[in-house]
């Protein structure tokens, strides 16, 4: 059974800081993984989505990589904004020879950025 | 808004009384999810379906709940008999079924039971 692990639960830096945020997962035959950003009481928006065959993506000040052979993934978030603060949760889907593309997620990490 | 869309934003209700909840994937997407959030969880699978056809149901989805996409278009989600674990955050989120199977959230419904 895949598990997605996030630590730590909770982050604090101040602004401008570039900062990383961890993600490990225990399968390593995945389709892809998906970075969300989950604001208070709202639902997930999609950060960036790296495909299995792919090792990195980015998009303006995120950069995500991933290794599958050692399951982990970063998301990197350079100079670090107040408005960034929220959870981040990853999240892998299974092979796609399996039937669906449903996401296992980690609990994500709650990031609070210091003005 | 071509995003996903939910429908209500937030739902209290009595226990035992039954509930029924609506999204709307993206028009193109043939691939449809519900998921359950608790707090300071992650979102949890709770079935989905491609087209008009529910392919799989979690462990999570009791009997006490139903699920449905009619025309392979918007689905509902009904809990019957709604229980105080019922109380969670309901995600719903579409994809393409192929290809760059990128899933998109719709806002969610936060349902209280008391």
């Amino acid at each position: 059974k895949q598990e997605v692990t996030q630590i730590p639960a909770a982050l604090s830096v101040p602004e401008g800081e570039n900062l990383v945020l961890n993600c490990s997962f225990t399968d390593s035959a995945i389709y892809n993984l998906q970075w969300f950003r989950q604001d208070p009481g709202k639902g997930l928006t999609s950060l960036l989505l790296i495909q299995s065959s792919q090792r990195e993506q980015t998009s303006g000040r995120l950069n995500a990589s991933l290794d599958k052979s050692s399951g982990r993934s970063t998301l990197y978030i350079a100079a670090s904004q107040p408005g960034d603060s929220a959870t981040y949760l990853c999240a892998v889907t299974p092979p796609q020879r399996r039937a669906n593309s449903k996401l296992t997620f980690g609990k994500g990490i709650t990031l609070s950025v210091r003005p | 808004d071509t995003g996903v869309s939910q429908d209500p934003r937030h739902k209290i209700t009595k226990r035992g009384q039954n509930v029924t909840f609506r999204c709307d994937p993206i028009s193109e997407h043939n691939r449809l999810y519900w998921y359950r959030q608790t707090l300071g969880q992650g979102p949890e699978f709770l079935t989905y379906f491609q087209n008009e056809a529910q392919l799989e149901k979690s462990r999570l989805l009791s009997d006490r709940f139903s699920a449905e996409r009619p025309k392979g278009s918007f689905s509902t989600l009904e809990i019957q008999r709604t229980e105080q674990g019922d109380s969670a955050m309901y995600l719903c989120a579409s994809s393409l079924a192929a290809g760059r199977t990128e899933a998109f959230f719709g806002q969610g419904t936060r349902l209280t039971v008391v």
